[in-house]
C-alpha cells in the first residue's frame, strides 16, 4: 500500500522493557520525523532524519533511539521503557520541495507502559 | 524562542457559524505556516497552509489570515459543519530543517 504505515498500532509493555516502533513510507521522502502526542502538549518532536544515516534530536529525545539505514524505514526504539513514555507516537515524512509542502502522518501507535 | 501559542483550547460553534482559531509565534525564522486537522484515532492531516509573503489564503470554507508584523495567524472556518468537529493544530516550519513547531491544539465541536 502506498503511503506511510506504522506498526504495531497498539502496544502494551512493562517498565524496563525495550520496545521498537516501526515506520515505513513508500514515497522515498527525504525527511522523516517521530512525534509523541500527549493531552495538553500537542505534538512534540522526538527525532528527525534528513536522509538515510542522518538523524538529529528534536525537543524530547531522552530515552529514545532512532536509526535510518534505508530511506523508507525509520524505527524508534525505547531502550528501557518508562511510564512517562506512555503516549501516542506518530511518524511523518516530508519531501524536499515539491508542490505540496507538508508532513504526511502515519496512523499512530498507542503505547502503554505499565 | 521557538514557540507557537494557540487559542482557544476548545471551541463550541453552532452549525452554520464561523469558527476562529488564533496562533501567535515569536521566531522570525519560520517561513511556512500550516494548519492540520486531526480526527480521533487518526494522524494529523494538512488542511491549509500559508507563506508569510501573503496576508490571506482561502480554500473553500477555510481561510488563513496572516499578520506578519504582529506575528499572528488565524484559521477561519465559514459555515461550520458537524463534520468539521476535530482538533486543529497550527504550526510553524523552520526553514533550515523542515521542523514543525506546533501549537497545543484546539478541540472544535460544531453543534447541529
Amino acid at each position: 500500500d502506498a503511503g506511510i504505515t506504522q506498526s504495531p498500532r497498539y502496544k502494551i509493555t512493562e517498565t524496563g522493557r525495550q520496545v521498537t516502533l516501526m515506520c515505513h513510507q513508500t514515497w522515498s521522502h527525504s525527511y522523516m520525523f517521530w512525534y509523541r502526542q500527549d493531552l495538553g502538549h500537542g505534538l512534540r518532536l522526538i527525532y528527525y532524519s534528513a536522509a538515510a544515516d542522518i538523524t538529529d534530536k528534536g525537543e524530547v529525545p531522552d530515552g529514545y533511539v532512532v536509526s535510518r539505514s534505508k530511506t523508507e524505514n525509520f524505527p524508534l526504539t525505547l531502550e528501557s521503557a518508562t511510564r512517562s513514555q506512555t503516549s501516542v507516537y506518530f511518524c511523518a515524512s516530508r519531501a524536499l520541495g515539491g508542490q505540496v509542502d507538508t508532513q504526511y502522518f502515519g496512523p499512530g501507535t498507542r503505547l502503554t507502559v505499565l | 524562542q521557538q514557540q507557537v501559542k494557540q487559542s482557544p483550547q476548545s471551541l463550541i460553534v453552532q452549525k452554520g457559524g464561523i469558527s476562529i482559531i488564533n496562533c501567535a509565534y515569536e521566531n522570525t525564522a519560520f517561513d511556512y505556516f500550516p494548519w492540520y486537522q486531526q480526527f480521533p484515532g487518526k494522524g494529523p492531516a494538512l488542511l491549509i497552509a500559508i507563506r508569510p509573503d501573503v496576508s490571506e489564503k482561502k480554500e473553500g470554507r477555510f481561510t488563513i489570515s496572516f499578520n506578519k508584523s504582529a506575528k499572528q495567524f488565524s484559521l477561519h472556518i465559514m459555515d461550520s459543519q458537524p463534520g468539521d468537529s476535530a482538533t486543529y493544530f497550527c504550526a510553524a516550519e523552520v526553514a533550515s530543517n523542515y521542523q514543525l513547531i506546533w501549537g497545543a491544539g484546539t478541540k472544535l465541536i460544531i453543534k447541529p
